[in-house]
């Protein structure tokens, strides 16, 4: 069935410094593939998406692009700041899953001053 | 503001004892689903509604059960508690279409306390 793997927290980085975030997905299909943000105390919100394989999505300074050959979404931001401090959800949705989606364990940032 | 809104905020319970969490979607949003997520357990997929159809099923307890009524809002029954079932349980909202995946739009949840 379909999967996401994406890797352990917490993740701990200073202000400015670059952030990547890894994720690896199964599918049987073609999905498309999210990022999810959750903010202390808050629900989840989407913080982008890609569709297709090559599709890079972007938000915030956040990217991520869909790589088919490596099975890949890994989520970047050149600098972090203190506020993107939260927990970050990889997710993907398959139509021959019924477009259910399936979401990954969490990571969750910390950024320091 | 997501716009799907999900009372109460907080409820604390005993154990053996049911409790009715709700959830209303956004306006023109189809879809309603429901999660868990704990701390060990992370965000568990329990069910998916769709017009007030059972759509799709996760790791939902036979003790858990969910409706969508005529006016989309959803309710989340929880019956039979245990110390376990203490967790954040949120609702999300999406259109949902059959060409193409949704992007779901999550309520601030509701926290669930199993004295």
């Amino acid at each position: 069935g379909n999967s996401v793997t994406q890797m352990e927290g917490p993740v701990t980085l200073s202000e400015e410094a670059f952030l990547t975030i890894n994720c690896t997905y199964t599918a049987t299909g073609y999905p498309s593939l999210f990022w999810y943000v959750q903010y202390p105390g808050e629900g989840l919100q989407l913080l982008l998406k890609a569709t297709k394989a090559d599709d890079k999505g972007s938000n915030k300074g956040f990217e991520a692009t869909y790589r088919k050959e490596t099975t890949s979404f890994h989520l970047e931001k050149g600098s972090v700041q203190v506020s993107d401090s939260a927990v970050y959800f990889c997710a993907l949705s398959d139509r021959i899953g019924g477009f259910k989606t399936i979401f990954g364990a969490g990571t969750r940032l910390f950024v320091k001053a | 503001d997501s716009g799907v809104t999900q009372t109460p905020k907080h409820l604390i319970t005993a154990t053996g004892q049911r409790v009715t969490l709700r959830c209303s979607p956004r306006s023109g949003d189809l879809s309603v689903y429901w999660y868990q997520q704990s701390l060990d357990q992370g965000l568990q997929f329990l069910i998916q509604y769709y017009n007030g159809e059972e759509r799709a099923k996760g790791n939902i307890l036979e003790r858990f059960s969910a409706q969508q009524f005529p006016d989309l809002h959803s309710e989340l029954n929880l019956s039979s508690l245990e110390l376990g079932d203490s967790a954040l349980y949120f609702c999300a909202s999406s259109v949902t279409s059959e060409l193409a995946p949704d992007t779901q739009y999550f309520g601030p949840g509701t926290r669930l306390t199993v004295l």
